[in-house]
């Protein structure tokens, strides 16, 4: 079955790096993704991860994917106040024209302070 | 990226009567999908929207409650119907990346609440 984890809540100061961990269930997840929700806005893309690499690096992002505990994690470094939001994880299974449905997590709010 | 708009941004709406949702994307894209994000939850996909052929939806929706059409490959709406306080929402729109079909983007959603 599908099911997508996260922590619920993140607290850190400004200018420390920020970990988000997501956990999953489905082992033929084709492909993680991070998206970003500022408070009454849509979801933003922020970078997203094929299953069968481990890291990617995004100028501050990284994204480490664990494949064999199914665990994902989103690292920030020297993170803002405007990096204050909810950020979901979500997995995509099937390939080609298929791997279009996106299950998300409940999302973890992060919340920076000065 | 595609740019999603979507109308209207929000709207209280009274229980039993319908609202329908635009999507418009500034590309041309396969693909369409719509989801609701409930008060405090994570997102669930409502239904598919391919141009040309029926929706197809998710388990627990269905095509009475969630009427949607997909007239061409630019624009998709939902339709809420005979709308009661538990469909309020935020309602999304989506679409792949017609270039890279792996990202996926997001409209800014519609803010639905039923009295």
């Amino acid at each position: 079955g599908e099911d997508v984890e996260q922590s619920l809540f993140l607290s850190v100061r400004e200018g420390d790096s920020s970990v988000i961990n997501c956990t999953y269930t489905d082992s033929s997840s084709t492909y993680l993704y991070w998206y970003k929700q500022e408070p009454g806005a849509g979801l933003q893309l922020l970078t997203y991860i094929f299953s069968n690499m481990d890291m990617k690096q995004d100028q501050r992002l990284t994204v480490l994917l664990n494949k064999k505990d199914k665990h994902l994690s989103l690292r920030i470094a020297d993170t803002q106040t405007g990096d204050s939001a909810i950020y979901f994880c979500a997995e995509s299974i099937g390939s080609g024209g298929s791997n279009y449905k996106l299950t998300f997590g409940k999302g973890t709010l992060l919340t920076v302070n000065p | 990226s595609a740019v999603i708009s979507q109308k209207p941004s929000r709207d209280i709406c009274q229980r039993g009567t319908s609202l329908t949702i635009q999507c418009q994307v500034d590309s041309q894209v396969t693909m369409m999908f719509w989801y609701r994000q409930q008060p405090g939850q994570s997102l669930t996909l409502i239904a598919t929207a391919n141009q040309g052929s029926e929706a197809t939806y998710e388990s627990g929706f269905v095509i009475d409650k969630f009427p949607i059409s997909r007239p061409n490959l630019t624009f998709s709406t939902l339709t809420v119907s005979n709308m009661s306080p538990e469909d309020s929402s935020i309602y999304l729109c989506s679409v792949s990346n017609p270039r890279q079909a792996d990202e996926q983007y997001f409209g800014p959603g519609t803010r639905l609440t039923v009295t």
